[in-house]
């Protein structure tokens, strides 16, 4: 079975820093990547997914990732950041069902960025 | 466009009182469907997968159980709750299909349920 881990349950950064959120996958074939954003007592949004074309992703709000196959990892990051992204990010991979063949993502732990003035 | 409504957006009930939460879908057919729990500090917990009308899949052995009536409805109940059963219980749906890795899946607001 497919596996995320997301390193860090909390990540502070003050407002303009740079944003690096950690996503390190376990996958056993070619991984579809995504990471999705929570607010406060909202549902989750997806920023950006990794479906196999150009390694560098481009999302939504500024937020890029990299996929590297050499260290298994999908990291999220934005170059300056900002109090409205003070939320939680979610790292996910996409994972075959044994016996059905159905795909179903499995998510990391989650990691909560908070932004200081 | 596709919409995705739970409800309802807040619960309080008590230990051994039954549960019944709601998700609707619009704008799409034939949507596979799932219903997640979220605790605090712990992510998503995968509990129920539908891929069309009457057909559930469980994830994990617990005090829920989940229906599809409709083609865009899923239902979460249970017949008496325990206080472990308090959460954040989403809602999403993805495109039909059950081999097509690509697709994303889109998530309601969520029902906040406190057992007291």
């Amino acid at each position: 079975a497919q596996s995320v881990t997301q390193l860090g349950s909390h990540v502070s950064v003050s407002e303009g820093a740079l944003v690096l959120l950690r996503c390190n996958y376990s996958s056993s074939v070619p991984p579809y990547l995504f990471w999705y954003v929570q607010y406060p007592n909202q549902g989750l949004q997806l920023l950006l997914k990794y479906t196999s074309a150009a390694t560098l992703v481009k999302g939504i709000n500024g937020f890029e990732a990299e996929f590297k196959k050499s260290e298994t990892s999908f990291h999220l990051t934005k170059p300056s950041a900002h109090m409205s992204d003070a939320a939680e990010y979610f790292c996910a991979v996409s994972d075959r069902k044994a016996g059905t063949g159905f795909q179903k993502l499995v998510f990391g732990t989650g990691t909560r960025l908070l932004v200081s003035p | 466009s596709q919409t995705i409504h739970q409800w309802p957006a807040t619960l309080v009930q008590p230990v051994g009182s039954p549960l019944s939460l709601e998700c609707t879908v619009e704008g799409t057919s034939n949507p596979n469907l799932y219903w997640y729990r979220q605790a605090a500090g712990r992510g998503l917990q995968l509990l129920f997968y539908s891929v069309g009308i009457g057909q559930i899949s469980s994830e994990v052995p617990q005090n829920l159980s989940a229906s599809r009536p409709q083609d865009r409805q899923f239902i979460l109940s249970s017949k008496k709750l325990l206080l472990s059963d308090s959460g954040f219980y989403l809602c999403a749906w993805s495109p039909p299909g059950r081999v097509a890795r690509t697709y994303e899946q889109y998530f309601g607001p969520g029902t906040r349920l406190t057992v007291t």
